[in-house]
């Protein structure tokens, strides 16, 4: 059981280039999460899914597009990417519906520079 | 915007001491809190949680308090350990989608 694991663990990217992250999760969680985590700060949502198919936005959502095709994936999209998106990314899921629990667990993170 | 929040930034504790980390939250609809513990260059790790039904919750070495008249949570290690260095933040569920706002951290340095 891997739990949560985030596609690439680096990245650097110039500006106005795109990437899209990858975040999949082996617990079948009906809820996926986007974080992004500036240094020094806690995290702060980017997007959410409460399943597959539905996307919803979060606190920082400009700049981001997501996806959820299929239940285990969460895609995390940046079209023009710009220096103010450097950050660390980090995906989680919740909600197993046959134990009820709904703690989030989280991925080890994506960390993306922008030049 | 209501918001959750630490007190600390740094708590400087000695091997083997009781360590106590303070979150205060605004929200008095949140109904579900949350401590996680992150070390370097790794994703928050799940320590504890509570409901707000209910006022202490216990787990192996840590204990979290939920005082909802002055809207503060704490979480409490005992015989702290090096291995519990790390970043600590407190989060709230915000409503639909089991959403969390977390609070900005406090960096747990425990000194052998």
């Amino acid at each position: 059981n891997a739990g949560v694991t985030q596609t690439p663990k680096f990245r650097v990217l110039k500006t106005g280039q795109s990437m899209t992250l990858l975040c999949a999760q082996d617990m079948n969680h009906e809820y996926m999460y986007w974080y992004r985590q500036d240094p020094g700060m806690g995290l702060r949502l980017i997007h959410y899914s409460v399943g597959e198919g539905t996307t919803a936005k979060g606190e920082v959502p400009d700049g981001y597009n997501v996806s959820r095709l299929k239940k285990q994936n969460f895609l995390l999209g940046l079209e023009s990417a710009a220096p103010s998106q450097t950050s660390v990314y980090f995906c989680a899921s919740s909600l197993d519906e046959t134990s009820g629990s709904d703690t989030q667990y989280f991925g080890p993170g994506t960390r993306l520079t922008v030049l | 915007g209501e918001s959750v929040g630490l007190h600390l930034p740094t708590l400087s504790v000695q091997e083997g001491d009781n360590s106590i980390i303070n979150c205060a939250y605004s929200n008095s609809a949140s109904d579900y809190f949350i401590w996680y513990k992150q070390e370097s260059g790794k994703g928050p790790q799940f320590i504890i949680d509570i409901r707000s039904n209910m006022d202490k919750r216990q787990g192996q070495r840590v204990t979290v308090l939920l005082n909802k008249t002055v809207k503060h949570l704490s979480l409490q290690i005992a015989a702290t350990q090096p291995g519990d260095s790390a970043v600590y933040f407190c989060a709230e569920n915000i409503g639909a989608g089991n959403m969390l706002t977390f609070g900005g951290g406090t960096r747990l340095m425990v000194k052998p």
